[in-house]
C-alpha cells in the first residue's frame, strides 16, 4: 500500500533553516508529482509547493516563494523541502502528498498523505 | 488567487439526519476541478470527492458532491457518528490551488 513517511520536523529560531524528506513507498515514485502541504495549529490546509514527477518543473505558494525549495531523488523515493529563513508563521505541520495523476498528468489534488511532521519556529 | 469560502463554519447536526456544506469560490473554478476532504481530529485528510461529484475510492454513496462554476455542496445523508469531522473544499483549476477554511460538523 502507498505510504508517505516525512521526517526533519523540530524546533528552529526564526531565520534558521530545516530541511524536511519524504520517503515514499508501495507506489511508482518516479511516476508521479509530489506536493507539501502545511496546516498550522488549530487551521486550515494551505498548499505549499510541488515537484513534477520527473523535477522538470516546481511551483510554490507565494508566502514560500524564495525561501523554501523543493526537491527530489527519484532513485531513493524521497521527496525534500529545504527551508531557510524560517518566520514564526511558518510553524505548522507539513505533509507531503502525493499528486492525484500520473506522470504528465499531474491533477494538484490528493489521494495520499503522510503522517505530517511538525516544525516549530520559536524565538 | 482563487478564495473558497465555505459556510456554515460550524454545523450541529443528529446522526441520521442529512448535512449539506457549501463552498463558494471568488472566481469561477475550470472544469469543476473541486475536491472535498475530511479530517478528523489528529488524521491526515481523507479524499472524499473530486471533479466536484465523483468519489475517491472507497466513498460511501452517503456522500454526494455537486455543483458548478462558484457554487460547490458536499451532502452526507444518514450521518454516521463517523461522518463528524472537518471538511475542506480545495480547488485544483487555476494555480495557486487554495483550500477553504473548513466545515466544522459536529453532534448535535
Amino acid at each position: 500500500q502507498v505510504q508517505l513517511v516525512e521526517s526533519g520536523g523540530g524546533v528552529v529560531q526564526p531565520g534558521r533553516s530545516l530541511r524536511l524528506s519524504c520517503e515514499a513507498s508501495g507506489f511508482s515514485f518516479r511516476n508521479y508529482a509530489m506536493h507539501w502541504v502545511r496546516q498550522a495549529p488549530g487551521r486550515g490546509l494551505e498548499w505549499v509547493a510541488v515537484i513534477q514527477y520527473d523535477e522538470s518543473n516546481e511551483y510554490y505558494a507565494d508566502a514560500v516563494k524564495g525561501r523554501f525549495t523543493i526537491s527530489r531523488d527519484n532513485s531513493k523515493n524521497t521527496l525534500f523541502l529545504q527551508m531557510n529563513s524560517l518566520r514564526v508563521e511558518d510553524t505548522a505541520v507539513y505533509y507531503c502528498a502525493r499528486d492525484y495523476g500520473e506522470g504528465s498528468t499531474w491533477l494538484w489534488f490528493f489521494e495520499h498523505w503522510g503522517q505530517g511532521a511538525l516544525v516549530t519556529v520559536s524565538p | 488567487e482563487i478564495a473558497l469560502t465555505q459556510s456554515p463554519d460550524t454545523l450541529s447536526l443528529s446522526p441520521g439526519e442529512t448535512a449539506t456544506l457549501s463552498c463558494r469560490a471568488s472566481q469561477s473554478v475550470g472544469a469543476r476541478q473541486l475536491a472535498w476532504y475530511q479530517q478528523k481530529p489528529g488524521q491526515t485528510p481523507r479524499l472524499l470527492m473530486y471533479g466536484a461529484s465523483t468519489r475517491a475510492t472507497g466513498i460511501p454513496d452517503r456522500f454526494s458532491g455537486s455543483g458548478s462554476w462558484t457554487d460547490f455542496t458536499l451532502t452526507i445523508r444518514r450521518l454516521e457518528p463517523e461522518d463528524f469531522a472537518v471538511y475542506y473544499c480545495q480547488q485544483y483549476g487555476t494555480s495557486p490551488i487554495t483550500f477553504g477554511q473548513g466545515t466544522r460538523l459536529e453532534i448535535k
